[in-house]
């Protein structure tokens, strides 16, 4: 299982940003898949996860409205695109595989290295 | 909201020793959906015990998970120098997903 972040950076506030996902290793289309993220030096906070077939989608209130997410399985790739961004949005976002083959499951395997996202003016 | 508190924060301890990590919720986690992470400076979290006591895959019988309802604990018996790190519980019974604030495994 390989999942590779990508798209991160420096944005000011009220920009967007989206970062991509890129999996393999694993039949992508047959596992729902999630980001979580961490402030620097903080804990872990979930975002938002999304079903096997992108027909079902989670968000944590802190980003519900803001950010989307989606999954694209032709091409294997998880994609959250962020809107209207805070200063409180920084942080490393990391990208997650599920454990079991189900279409919305929600344990937590396989982690990305994560991606690195700065809003600041 | 299902709300994690783990203790202690932090401790500091020696290569060998046994440690006893402590996650409560704020409410009763169904199915006993809480999971352990460890994670280490500069690396991504990786699953160590799911479903509370169920280890995940090539992670070693050092480390073991117990509990139920709202009281749960990871235990390793036998601290390697590769153990000292972060150690997080999260549940994923009920949205929205949460996680605990994390101890911190020193080395002594």
């Amino acid at each position: 299982v390989q999942l590779v972040e990508s798209g991160g950076g420096l944005v000011q506030p009220g920009g967007s940003l989206r970062l991509s996902c890129s999996a393999s290793g694993f039949i992508f289309s047959n596992y729902a898949m999630h980001w979580v993220r961490q402030a620097p030096g903080k804990g872990l906070e979930y975002v938002s996860g999304i079903s096997t077939d992108g027909a079902t989608t989670n968000y944590a209130d802190s980003v519900q409205g803001r950010f989307t997410i989606s999954k694209d399985n032709s091409k294997n790739t998880l994609f959250l695109q962020m809107s209207s961004l805070r200063v409180e949005d920084t942080a490393v976002y990391y990208c997650i595989k599920t454990h079991w083959p189900t279409p919305f499951d929600w344990l937590l395997d396989q982690w990305g290295q994560g991606m690195m996202v700065t809003v600041s003016s | 909201e299902v709300v994690l508190t783990q203790s202690p924060g932090a401790l500091s301890l020696s290569p060998g020793d046994r440690v006893t990590l402590s996650c409560r919720a704020s409410q009763s986690v169904s199915r006993n959906y809480l999971a352990w992470y460890q994670q280490k400076p500069g690396q991504a979290p990786r699953l160590l015990i799911y479903g509370a006591s169920s280890r995940a895959t090539a992670i070693p019988d050092r480390f073991s998970g117990s509990g139920s309802g709202t009281d749960f604990t990871l235990t390793i018996t036998r601290l390697d120098p590769e153990d000292f790190a972060v150690y997080y519980c999260h549940q994923y019974a009920t949205s929205p997903l949460t996680f605990g604030g994390g101890t911190k495994v020193e080395i002594k």
